[in-house]
């Protein structure tokens, strides 16, 4: 009950292109949900983040969409560039609790 | 931008020798975290610290591993007797409070031989 699933494990885009990530969580006591973007040698850095009351939220090229019915959300990278070649972990963070739950993460090439 | 350090970047131990990580967390953070992330696999916590105790542990953080802040700026992991298994990438983190963004060190690589 604590994972959390991330898919897809690796995904190619041409730059320009939309890049998307899905994560699912079964425990409901997930409050708040980030996601990270690592380069390599590098620790994950915070790229955006939501928490439940809010179905969307976009920063820039960055989207995340949240369906709490479904207990799923999803980061959308719009006009993805070259820059953008990374891993993407998917976090969830319980109410009032300090331990981030790792997805499994995402390795983005972004083809130019 | 503030950030968290980590020193060393990389750290090679013979197995059962001791070994500490240091970390200097955003100064004006209250919460303190180590994960660590083995080759190719998802980040893991480990340890969560606050108001100089452990406020939450994983089950990989057994009596081999000892959190501790010495002064004002420093947070350090200790693995006392070091297994080829605890080799892996070792992240410290920090956050203003809790359910906020926590913001991650470049890492210690640790090499247990």
């Amino acid at each position: 009950q604590q994972q959390v699933k991330q898919s897809p494990q690796s995904l190619i885009v041409q730059k320009g292109g939309i890049s998307i990530i899905n994560c699912a969580y079964e425990n409901t006591a997930f409050d708040y949900f980030p996601w990270y973007q690592q380069f390599p040698g590098k620790g994950p850095a915070l790229l955006i983040a939501i928490r439940p009351d809010v179905s969307e939220k976009k920063e820039g090229r960055f989207t995340i969409s949240f369906n709490k019915s479904a207990k799923q959300f999803s980061l959308h990278i719009m006009d993805s560039q070259p820059g953008d070649s990374a891993t993407y972990f998917c976090a969830a963070i319980k109410a009032a609790g300090n331990k981030l739950t790792f997805g499994g993460g995402t390795r983005v090439l972004v083809k130019p | 931008e503030p950030e968290v350090t980590q020193t060393p970047s990389h750290q090679v131990t013979q197995m059962g020798q001791e070994v500490i990580l240091h970390c200097v967390p955003i100064s004006n953070h209250l919460y303190f975290y180590w994960y660590r992330q083995i080759l190719g696999q998802k980040v893991e916590f480990l340890v969560s610290f606050y108001n100089n105790e452990i406020s939450e542990k994983s089950e990989i953080f057994d009596d081999q591993f000892s959190v501790e802040r010495p002064d004002g700026s420093n947070f350090t992991l200790k693995i006392r007797s070091t297994k080829l298994e605890d080799s892996a990438m070792y992240f410290c983190a920090s956050s203003e409070g809790v359910v906020q963004p926590q913001h991650f060190g470049d890492g210690t690589r640790l090499s247990i031989l």
